[in-house]
């Protein structure tokens, strides 16, 4: 199976940065993806294919991907940033394409 | 808009099956691929499968084989998860999801739509 490693918790204050990682064997050659769960909800889409923003969410989401981390940078933090987070990758599991999610960072806003 | 609208909460025993629906709206039916991932208490999100509404071909995860089904009804622009010989540690919210356009592969992209939930509780 694929790995993919993430922090149980980020906590940062408002307007601050957060950064969450997602750690892979050589995530850097696959596409990365990330939603956003808050509780109770269904999750939401924040950035596709390691940096691109879906439409409607804000410009202060941002992605990267490179070696074996791949990394979702939220600027400028709001209290309703607050949520669990998760990457995503497809990988191949006894040669079947399977989607892979990390563990889930759980990010709080102080 | 696109929606996703799936069915009520469900409490089954164990080594019942359960079949949870997702209605799609919005957007072409057969155009798109529906994934069902779920959320079991203190975990984060699994895969379990994916139908193309197509051509009601199916792949599941290796863990669920032999145990889900997945089928659609493009009458009703329905999809269909079915769960067999459930246990306690299948007691989870349910949620179905678009993935990537049926022109290409399911293994590309991610979901870009969800539906809100089914929570399926398996107690005796």
């Amino acid at each position: 199976s694929y790995v993919l490693t993430q922090p149980p918790a980020v906590s940062v204050a408002p307007g601050e940065t957060a950064r969450i990682t997602c750690e892979g064997n050589n995530i850097g050659d696959r596409p990365v993806h990330w939603c956003q769960q808050k509780p109770g909800q269904a999750p939401v889409l924040v950035i596709y294919y390691d940096g691109d923003r879906p439409s409607g969410i804000p410009e202060r989401f941002s992605g990267s991907n490179s070696g074996n981390t791949a990394t979702l940078t939220i600027n400028r933090v709001e209290a309703g940033d607050e949520a669990d987070y998760y990457c995503q990758v497809w990988a191949r599991i006894n040669g079947r394409p399977e989607a892979a999610f990390g563990g889930g960072t759980k990010l709080t806003v102080l | 808009q696109v929606q996703l609208v799936q069915s009520g909460a469900e409490v089954k025993k164990p080594g019942a099956s359960v079949k949870v629906s997702c209605k799609a709206s919005g957007y072409t039916f057969t155009r798109y691929y529906i994934h069902w991932v779920r959320r079991a208490p203190g975990q984060g999100l699994e895969w379990m499968g994916i139908i193309d509404p197509s051509g009601d071909n199916m792949s599941s995860a290796q863990k669920f084989q032999g145990r889900v089904t997945m089928t659609r009804d493009t009458s009703t622009s329905t999809v269909y998860m079915e769960l067999s010989s459930l246990r306690s540690d299948d007691t989870a919210v349910y949620f179905c999801a678009r993935g990537q356009s049926t022109s290409g592969t399911y293994y590309s992209g991610t979901f870009d739509y969800w539906g809100q939930g089914t929570l399926v509780t398996v107690s005796s």
